[in-house]
C-alpha cells in the first residue's frame, strides 16, 4: 500500500491565485482529514470528511473548500491564496470516525504564498 | 471542547538519558490519547495511543505512556534516549462522537552526544 499521498510536495503562489491540494489515500479509509501546521501551534484541523459525499468544517475552515467524490481522493482547494495561508498541510485518514482509530499521515504540501 | 497542552516546547537531553515529555489534557468526558512522532520533512508518525483497554500503553521505539486519569496526564516516556530520538512529538486527543482530533503545539525533543 502507498499510505497516504499528497501532491505537490511544495507549492509557491501569489496572493489571489487559486490551487488545489491533491490528497489519495489506498487504505479503503472511512475518514479523511486536512491539517495545517504552524510554528507553535501544532496540527489543526480545517475541514474533514466521514465518507463519500460528505463533509464538514473544522476549526479553521475559512478560505478552503473541499469535497469528496470517491473514498479514496479528497482535494483541498485555496479559493484566493492569503499570505495567512504559508503553510504545511497534512493530509490525513483514518479507518472510521471512531475515535479509538489512529490518522495515518501523508507527507505534507509545503505552501508558500507571496 | 477537548484540548491537550505540552509542556515545554523544547526538550534537550543527552544519549542515553531518561527522555520525559509531558502532556495534560482536558475534557469533559473520556478521552482518547494518542503520541505522534515527525522527523524533519515528513508526516507524522503513530507512537502509541490509549484507548481505555490499559493505563500503560507501551509503543515504538520503547517509548511508553501512562494515562493518569487524577492528574489529566499522559507523559510519554524513554529510559534512554537515542541519537534517533531527535524530532517533534505531538500530543493529540480525541473524543466520542466527535471527529475533531486536537493537537498540542509539539515538543521539539534534541539528543546530546
Amino acid at each position: 500500500n502507498a499510505g497516504v499521498t499528497q501532491t505537490p510536495k511544495f507549492q509557491v503562489l501569489k496572493t489571489g491565485q487559486s490551487m488545489t491540494l491533491q490528497c489519495a489515500q489506498d487504505m479503503n479509509h472511512e475518514y479523511m482529514s486536512w491539517y495545517r501546521q504552524d510554528p507553535g501551534m501544532g496540527l489543526r484541523l480545517i475541514h474533514y470528511s466521514v465518507g463519500a459525499g460528505i463533509t464538514d468544517q473544522g476549526e479553521v475552515p475559512n478560505g478552503y473548500n473541499v469535497s469528496r467524490s470517491t473514498t479514496e481522493d479528497f482535494p483541498l482547494r485555496l479559493l484566493s491564496a492569503a499570505p495567512s495561508q504559508t503553510s504545511v498541510y497534512f493530509c490525513a485518514s483514518s479507518y472510521s470516525r471512531q475515535p479509538t482509530y489512529e490518522q495515518y499521515f501523508g507527507p505534507g504540501t509545503r505552501l508558500t504564498v507571496t | 471542547a477537548q484540548s491537550v497542552t505540552q509542556l515545554g516546547s523544547h526538550v534537550s537531553v543527552s544519549e542515553g538519558a531518561l527522555v520525559l515529555l509531558r502532556c495534560n489534557y482536558s475534557s469533559s468526558v473520556p478521552p482518547y490519547l494518542f503520541w505522534y512522532v515527525q522527523y524533519p520533512n515528513q508526516g507524522l508518525q503513530l507512537l502509541l495511543k490509549y484507548t481505555s483497554a490499559a493505563t500503560l500503553v507501551k509503543g515504538i521505539n520503547g517509548f511508553e505512556a501512562e494515562f493518569k486519569k487524577s492528574e489529566t496526564s499522559f507523559h510519554l516516556t524513554k529510559p534512554s534516549a537515542h541519537m534517533s530520538d531527535a524530532a517533534e512529538y505531538f500530543c493529540a486527543v480525541r473524543v466520542a462522537n466527535n471527529n475533531d482530533m486536537r493537537f498540542g503545539a509539539g515538543t521539539r525533543l534534541t539528543v546530546k552526544p
